[in-house]
C-alpha cells in the first residue's frame, strides 16, 4: 500500500524559515509531480504549491516546493502568524490509480 | 470565479446511505472530473473516487469499491457522491473538488459536508 510520510509537527518564530518533508516511492513522487495543500483550521485544504514547485496565483512567494527522486519538501520563508495550519503534500498515486495523500504536518508558530 | 458549493452536514444510523451533493459554477462542468475526498477526525485526507464531468466515466479507490457511487447532472452542473452501508468509521468531513481528468491537482474544493455515523 501506498504512503506518503510527512513529519507530524514543525515550529519556528515569526520570521524564520521553515521546512517539511514528504517521502514517497516511485509509484507516486518518483514518477508524478507533487502539489502541497494549506488547511486551516475548521476549512477545506487550499492548493498552495503544484507541479512541484509553482505557486497558484495569490499565494505568496514566501512558500516555495521542491522535489528530488522520491522525496519533496516545501519550505516557508518570513514565517508568519497565520502561517499556522496543517500542510498535506500529494501526489498522483499509479498504484491507486488516484491522488495519495501525506499525514500532514502541523506548523506552530511560536 | 470557480465555486463548489457542498450540501449540508447529515446524521446517519449504521447500515444506512448518504448523497452528498456539490454544485459547480465558474467553470465549464463537462471539461473537468469531481473528485471525492474525505477526512476522518485527526486523520489524513484519503481520496475516495472521481467522475468525468464529460462522459460520466467514474474511478473509485479500491477502498470504496461496491460502496460508494458518484455520478453527476450536467445540466445542473453537479456532482454527487453515495456512500452505502454506513459504519461508525465513516464519520468524516467529506469534500468535493475539481481536477483536470485523471491528474492532478486538485485545485478548487468545496466547503466539506460533515457526515456523522451514530445509532
Amino acid at each position: 500500500q501506498s504512503v506518503l510520510t510527512q513529519p507530524p509537527s514543525a515550529s519556528g518564530t515569526p520570521g524564520q524559515r521553515v521546512t517539511m518533508s514528504c517521502s514517497g516511492s516511485s509509484s507516486n513522487i518518483g514518477s508524478n509531480t507533487v502539489n502541497w495543500y494549506q488547511q486551516l483550521p475548521g476549512t477545506a485544504p487550499k492548493l498552495l504549491i503544484y507541479s512541484n514547485n509553482q505557486r497558484p496565483s495569490g499565494v505568496p512567494d514566501r512558500f516555495s516546493g521542491s522535489k528530488s527522486g522520491t522525496s519533496a519538501s516545501l519550505a516557508i520563508s518570513g514565517l508568519q502568524s497565520e502561517d499556522e495550519a496543517d500542510y498535506y503534500c500529494a501526489a498522483w498515486d499509479d498504484s491507486l490509480n488516484g491522488p495519495l495523500f501525506g499525514g500532514g504536518t502541523k506548523v506552530t508558530v511560536l | 470565479q470557480v465555486q463548489l458549493v457542498q450540501s449540508g452536514a447529515e446524521v446517519k444510523k449504521p447500515g444506512a446511505s448518504v448523497k452528498v451533493s456539490c454544485k459547480a459554477s465558474g467553470y465549464k462542468f463537462t471539461s473537468y472530473a469531481m473528485q471525492w475526498v474525505r477526512q476522518a477526525p485527526g486523520q489524513r485526507l484519503e481520496w475516495m473516487g472521481w467522475i468525468d464531468g464529460g462522459n460520466g466515466n467514474t474511478k473509485y479507490s479500491q477502498k470504496f469499491q461496491g460502496r460508494v457511487t458518484i455520478t453527476r447532472g450536467t445540466s445542473a452542473s453537479t456532482a454527487y457522491m453515495e456512500l452505502s452501508s454506513l459504519r461508525s468509521e465513516d464519520t468524516a468531513v467529506y469534500y468535493c473538488a475539481r481536477a483536470r481528468v485523471g491528474v492532478m491537482p486538485l485545485d478548487y474544493w468545496g466547503q466539506g459536508t460533515l457526515v456523522t455515523v451514530s445509532s
